[in-house]
């Protein structure tokens, strides 16, 4: 099962970009990368999936280099309300496990 | 509404009283599973389960069960509870195919063993 590594925290400022990469140098070929936010007594909201390149949203983009070990979620101009853990998230491609790590704890500053 | 129900929300309890945390999707999910938070360790999945009948260990199942009679419910049941289960409980549902799905959480059951 692939074992992912997030920074523990980072810090912004309100309208900056901010880009959180994850490691995952065990995915297995079957695995999507997925990430979550999660606000403080709340559980976790799906904010976006991806197998290579490059994924969009509305909320978000996803940026997966060809090798796959690792992935990063990139925030467009962020606001006070964005501040929340952020997870990622690799999934068993056989047996539906899933492994969330720590998370990072993006704080965002006016 | 789509949702996943986890009750009770608020659960303070002694040791050794057996519980059961209750788990209810209304998406027709296929995929349910149970995770606890801890601080500093992320969530953890404790068991979870492909289909009705179907259930499987997480990463720390130890001293939890569950069961899967119907599709819409999955309940957490600790038949002893020890103070380490101590813990913000979330149940998650997804449509079963996990690589290209999401996963809906419920709104968490904060669980203190005394």
């Amino acid at each position: 099962l692939a074992k992912t590594t997030q920074p523990i925290s980072m810090d912004s400022y309100e309208g900056q970009e901010v880009n959180i990469t994850c490691s995952h140098n065990n995915i297995a070929t079957n695995d999507y990368i997925t990430w979550y936010q999660q606000f403080p007594s709340q559980g976790p909201r799906f904010i976006i999936q991806g197998y290579k390149t490059k994924v969009t949203n509305e909320v978000a983009s996803l940026f997966i280099p060809a090798d796959r070990k690792s992935s990063t979620l990139s925030l467009p101009r962020v606001s006070l309300s964005d501040t929340a853990v952020y997870y990622c998230l690799v999934g068993d491609g056989g047996g539906f496990k899933t492994i969330f790590g720590a998370g990072t704890r993006l704080f965002v500053k006016a | 509404e789509a949702q996943v129900t986890q009750n009770p929300r608020y659960l303070i309890t002694v040791t050794g009283k057996k519980l059961t945390v209750t788990c209810s999707q209304n998406m027709n999910h296929e995929y349910m599973s149970w995770y606890r938070q801890d601080p500093g360790l992320g969530l953890r999945q404790i068991y979870y389960s492909m289909n009705v009948e179907v259930t499987d260990k997480g990463d720390v199942p130890e001293g939890y069960k569950v069961s899967r009679k119907e599709k819409r419910n999955f309940p957490l049941i600790l038949e002893s509870p020890s103070p380490n289960q101590t813990s913000l409980y979330f149940c998650a549902s997804s449509l079963g195919v996990l690589e290209t799905g999401e996963l809906f959480f419920g709104e968490g059951s904060r669980l203190t063993v005394l």
